[in-house]
């Protein structure tokens, strides 16, 4: 299968600080990639929605200003945690899908934020 | 609001028996579903899917049941191993919305040797 690259798997910052998350697709083209965030115990909720070349589409109660969405190529999207508060600590997953067909997410390895 | 429901948190199976982990969705609209695997502190990895248009897709020991007219789907592991204890995740994709996947509260399932 495909081949997503998540980066860095785990950041320790401080509160106030930001932090970017890079998603890359190693061997196709994402036309579209999708953020995550996982609570403990809890499900996969989609967080926002980039196509590339476009400006990203957030899921309801996702703080835009907060999660700044990057898709400027094919193969890279970045999240930027901005102003980092303890309760933004979590585990952020990409996935992509592309020209391999709709049918399948792929997802990056996820990042493990934690705000001190 | 949750659109695609795993009513079952964890599951405990004997190695060798068969695994049956359950999935509803309330979006009628949804067209085609998946079964995603996860470990803890990685990401999920893709196991099975099923298209609407089908009632049943079988890969080795996994096996996916679709439902529509119920909105029900299930996933079979039979027989089941020691290195399937994961968290399991039913997806769901409507085309007419793009190519968001909405996923369910997840599996979390035990096999004991």
């Amino acid at each position: 299968g495909a081949v997503v690259s998540q980066h860095p798997s785990r950041v320790i910052c401080k509160s106030g600080t930001s932090v970017k998350i890079e998603c890359r697709s190693l061997d196709f083209q994402a036309t579209t990639m999708f953020w995550y965030r996982q609570f403990p115990k809890q499900s996969l909720m989609l967080m926002a929605t980039s196509n590339e070349g476009s400006k990203a589409t957030y899921e309801q109660g996702v703080e835009k200003d907060k999660f700044l969405i990057n898709h400027a190529s094919l193969t890279l999207s970045t999240l930027t945690v901005t102003s980092a508060h303890p309760e933004d600590s979590s585990f952020y997953i990409c996935s992509a899908s592309g020209p391999l067909g709709n049918t399948e997410a792929f997802f990056g390895q996820g990042t493990r934020l934690t705000v001190v | 609001d949750q659109q695609v429901k795993q009513n079952s948190p964890s599951l405990s199976v004997q190695e060798g028996r068969i695994s049956i982990l359950n999935c509803d969705y309330t979006n009628s609209m949804f067209d085609y579903f998946l079964w995603y695997k996860k470990y803890p502190a990685e990401g999920p990895t893709f196991l099975i899917s099923i298209s609407s248009i089908k009632d049943k897709n079988e890969d080795g020991r996994f096996t996916v049941f679709l439902n529509k007219s119920a909105k029900h789907l299930s996933l079979h592991i039979v027989p089941s191993q020691p290195g399937d204890s994961a968290v399991y995740f039913c997806a769901a994709r409507a085309s007419n919305t793009g190519n968001q996947f909405y996923f369910g509260t997840g599996t979390s399932l035990t096999v004991i040797p």
